[in-house]
Order: structure tokens, then C-alpha cells, then sequence
């Protein structure tokens, strides 16, 4: 079965202040993608990163980097310089590969939401 | 490039009322998702389409839920009849072809069911 795990209910940082969100996941398939986005308060859930599980090189976007594990089944992520439009919910999903474990569907983990404070 | 296009954005309804809800992927996306999501939790898959094929709609309620992908584009997903744990949001997403690229939603229909 599939599943992830996103532990933090609820952070709150004050601006500039760096945060890393975290996401464990569990699955049996050998080829599967793990996805994070980003729901501001208008709802609309924002696609942020993909990666597939057999790239573990840690990824840089601006203020934002992810740390993909597999030893620890993880896929935290960071944002560096933390800002007050970065407060919305964030959400870790995993997906499987359809063409060998014919899991096809996104699950996505419940969400942390962040307060960046001015 | 317009977003995946969802409508209404909200709606209010008496229990025991039908109620639909439209989406418009994103041109030439092959896979269509509606998902379920309830206040505080993540989104919850209902059914997917690849085209116009209902692959996976094994958390449809199908009692009270259906859902249909005419020609493989435009998408409705129907409630008949609602009952007050309906209320949620509900969101439609697209992605180029299978779950394993990017999903990209729209904003969602926030129904409450009174």
C-alpha cells in the first residue's frame, strides 16, 4: 500500500527565518514519482517539484531545495529566506509508475500549514 | 495557456438535491482527475480518465456519484442525491499523459450541502 506521512500539522516562522517542511512515504513500487505542491488561500493547489525515484540528486530552485532519501524514505522540503507569501498549505504526493505497478493514482499526505510572519 | 478551468466555484444546495460540476482541462492533457478534499486534509482521488475512459473509479461512490468524459475533453461530475457529508471541495485536475507527470489543478467548487 501507499502512503505518506506529513507529521507537521502546522509551522509558524517568522520572516526570513529558513523552514523545512517534512514528507515520508511509503510504497512497494521500485519505479514511483514523489510531487510537492503548494495550496495558497485561493485554493488552487500549485505544482512545485516531481521527482522520480531513481534520482536522488537534491534539486535548488531559488529559496526553495528539496532532499530527496531513500535510505529514510523522505522527501523534505526547504525554503531558505522564508517570506510571508510562502504561508499556504503545502502537500507531499506520491504516484506509481503505471506501466509497472499499475498504481496510477496521486496520494497526497495532509498537508502542513505555513505562517510566515511579518 | 489557460489552467485547468473548473465552474461553479461555489454552491450551495438543500440535501437530497442533485448538483454537477464542470471542468475544462488543459488542452491536449489525456488524463483527467477529480479529487475530494475535505477541510484539512489532502485531496482524494474520486475517478481518473485517460481520454474518455474511466481507468480508475474505484473511490467513486457509485450510489450517489457518477461521472462522465464526452470526447475525452470537457468533464462533469454529478451528485444525485447530495447528503450533508458532500460538503467539501472538489477539484479537477489534468496532466499530460498518466500519473506519472505533473497534475495540474483548477481551483476547485466548494459545495455545501444545507
Amino acid at each position: 500500500a501507499q502512503k505518506v506521512t506529513q507529521a507537521q500539522t502546522e509551522i509558524s516562522v517568522v520572516e526570513k527565518e529558513d523552514v523545512t517542511l517534512d514528507c515520508v512515504y511509503e510504497t512497494r513500487d521500485t519505479t514511483y514519482y514523489l510531487f510537492w505542491y503548494k495550496q495558497p488561500p485561493s485554493g488552487e493547489l500549485v505544482f512545485l517539484i516531481r521527482r522520480n525515484s531513481f534520482d536522488e540528486q537534491n534539486e535548488i530552485s531559488g529559496r526553495y531545495s528539496w532532499n530527496f532519501q531513500k535510505s529514510t524514505s523522505s522527501f523534505n522540503f526547504t525554503i531558505t529566506a522564508s517570506q510571508v507569501v510562502d504561508s499556504a498549505v503545502y502537500f507531499c504526493a506520491l504516484s506509481g509508475d503505471p506501466f509497472t505497478s499499475g498504481t496510477y493514482k496521486y496520494i497526497f499526505g495532509t498537508g502542513t500549514r505555513l505562517k510566515v510572519l511579518a | 495557456e489557460a489552467g485547468v478551468v473548473q465552474s461553479p466555484r461555489y454552491k450551495i444546495i438543500e440535501k437530497k438535491q442533485p448538483v454537477a460540476f464542470w471542468c475544462n482541462p488543459i488542452s491536449g492533457h489525456n488524463t483527467l482527475y477529480w479529487y475530494l478534499q475535505n477541510l484539512g486534509q489532502g485531496p482524494e482521488l474520486l475517478i481518473r480518465y485517460e481520454n474518455e475512459e474511466a481507468v480508475d473509479d474505484s473511490q467513486l461512490p457509485k450510489d450517489r456519484f457518477s461521472a462522465e468524459r464526452l470526447k475525452g475533453v470537457d468533464s462533469t461530475l454529478k451528485i444525485q442525491p447530495a447528503e450533508l457529508g458532500d460538503s467539501a471541495v472538489y477539484l479537477c485536475a489534468s496532466s499530460l499523459r498518466s500519473s506519472s507527470t505533473e497534475a495540474f489543478f483548477g481551483q476547485g467548487t466548494r459545495l455545501t450541502v444545507v
